[in-house]
């Protein structure tokens, strides 16, 4: 069965500078999760779209932005990059009449230096 | 507010040891659900068991079995007859009854079997 796919798996960047995340989901999921897990913390919800709209939103940094598009993908864009945002970036994605099909990628591992 | 705690931030088992992970959850949602993931130290989260609030069976999926009390507003997880290969940080998480289905997580509780 198709599951999450993010990419890059890894990803190394320098301060300062911007990194883009992707998420493919689920086929015919229309709904997009993003988590932030910091070194030994657990995953911390950012944002979430349905059907190409912010649809929540948690404690994402003004200095991230992410879009769901036509094709239900999703794109979590990061700038001005700093250490603290060294972390597993994780989607998951859902059918929104269905959360028994909540499903995570294997996540994007990006380290800033 | 809703919240998960664990309070086990680390656990040492020797290898065939039953052990209990324990989680507890705040809500003032009726309607909720609740999991449990799996971190191996390869990072991804594997998905062990969802439940609803409404559905207060206790769940046994071979050496694994689950504990939901609404009474006390907790939802354990034991590993019966350990092995080294469940060394993982296990989590627990919230979804609010709302239609977000965002997770909150718990803080995790790393379980290390020994040989």
């Amino acid at each position: 069965a198709a599951g999450v796919i993010q990419s890059p798996r890894h990803l190394i960047k320098e301060k300062r500078e911007t990194a883009t995340l992707k998420c493919y989901p689920i086929p015919r999921h229309d709904t997009v999760y993003w988590y932030q897990q910091g070194p030994g913390q657990d995953p911390q919800f950012l944002i979430s779209f349905y059907e190409k709209m912010q649809s929540d939103k948690g404690s994402i940094p003004d200095r991230f932005s992410a879009q769901q598009f036509s094709d239900y993908h999703s794109e979590l864009n990061m700038s001005s990059l700093e250490l603290g945002d060294s972390a597993l970036y994780f989607c998951a994605s859902s059918s929104d009449s269905n959360i028994y099909g909540y499903t995570f990628g294997s996540g994007t591992r990006l380290t800033v230096v | 507010a809703q919240k998960v705690t664990q309070a086990q931030t680390e656990i040492s088992v020797v290898e065939k040891e039953d052990v209990t992970l324990d989680c507890v959850y705040e809500t003032r949602d009726t309607t909720y659900y609740l999991f449990w993931y799996k971190q191996p130290p390869s990072g991804e989260l594997v998905f062990l068991i969802r439940r609803n609030s409404f559905d207060e069976q206790n769940e046994i999926s071979g050496r694994y079995s689950w504990n939901f009390q609404k009474s006390t507003s907790s939802f354990n997880f034991t590993i019966t007859a350990s092995q080294v290969v469940d060394s993982a940080v296990y989590f627990c998480a919230l979804s609010p009854g709302d239609s977000s289905y965002k997770l909150i997580f718990g803080s995790g509780t790393r379980l290390l079997v020994r040989p």
